[in-house]
């Protein structure tokens, strides 16, 4: 079958500092793979995407590899700011989208 | 592009009751899709539309669920016999023709039942 399974939150760090967010899943077939932000009271955002393996998703600073061998989606961030501060959905969806998985999100609190 | 509304954003309802949510999608998006979340958790997949056609339900859409798109614009949802398991934000998304992997959320109806 198909799940995701994100680190567990909150995840504080201090401005600038580094960010990991770790993403694993299993699918069949091929799937693209996705990762979502939720600002607070906002609703859900696409930040960014990957379709195939050896895809690299970027926005806003972030990006995500996907990574076949290691079923991994791994979201980083080399100076995270105080406006980062979110909750971040990894997601899978198999070829024909018809439907998405989400994992159960990541909360980053990031401190000035 | 608008974006996608949902109405209401917030229902408090009593056990037994039905309840029906709207979802509108950004125009001339084909596809809709309905999720449920709850609190701390991700996204779950309900049911997913292209045009009026429902082509995908999940096991989570018991029978007390329904959901339509008559006119392959909005969407429905209705839970009749509510109970208090049901509480839970109720989210919408849709994508455009070509851009299947792009979904747009609305900002969800949060329901309460006590």
């Amino acid at each position: 079958g198909n799940s995701v399974t994100q680190m567990e939150g909150p995840v504080t760090l201090s401005e600038e500092a580094f960010l990991t967010i770790n993403c694993t899943y299993t699918a069949t077939g091929y799937p693209s793979l996705f990762w979502y932000v939720q600002y607070p009271g906002e609703g859900l955002q696409l930040l960014l995407k990957a379709t195939k393996a050896d895809d690299k998703g970027s926005n806003k600073g972030f990006e995500a590899t996907y990574r076949k061998e290691t079923t991994s989606f791994h979201l980083e961030k080399g100076s995270v700011q105080v406006s980062d501060s979110a909750v971040y959905f990894c997601a899978l969806s198999p070829y024909n989208f018809n439907k998405f998985y989400f994992g159960s999100g990541t909360k980053l609190n990031v401190k000035p | 592009d608008t974006g996608v509304s949902q109405d209401p954003r917030h229902k408090i309802t009593k056990r037994g009751q039905n309840v029906t949510f709207r979802c509108d999608p950004i125009s001339e998006h084909n596809r809709l899709y309905w999720y449920r979340q709850t609190l701390g958790q991700g996204p779950e997949f309900l049911t997913y539309f292209q045009n009026e056609a429902q082509l995908e339900k999940s096991r989570l859409l018991s029978d007390r669920f329904s959901a339509e798109r008559p006119k392959g614009s909005f969407s429905t949802l209705e839970i009749q016999r509510t109970e208090q398991g049901d509480s839970a934000m109720y989210l919408c998304a849709s994508t455009k023709p070509d851009h299947a992997n792009e979904q747009f959320f609305g900002p969800g109806t949060r329901l309460t039942v006590l």
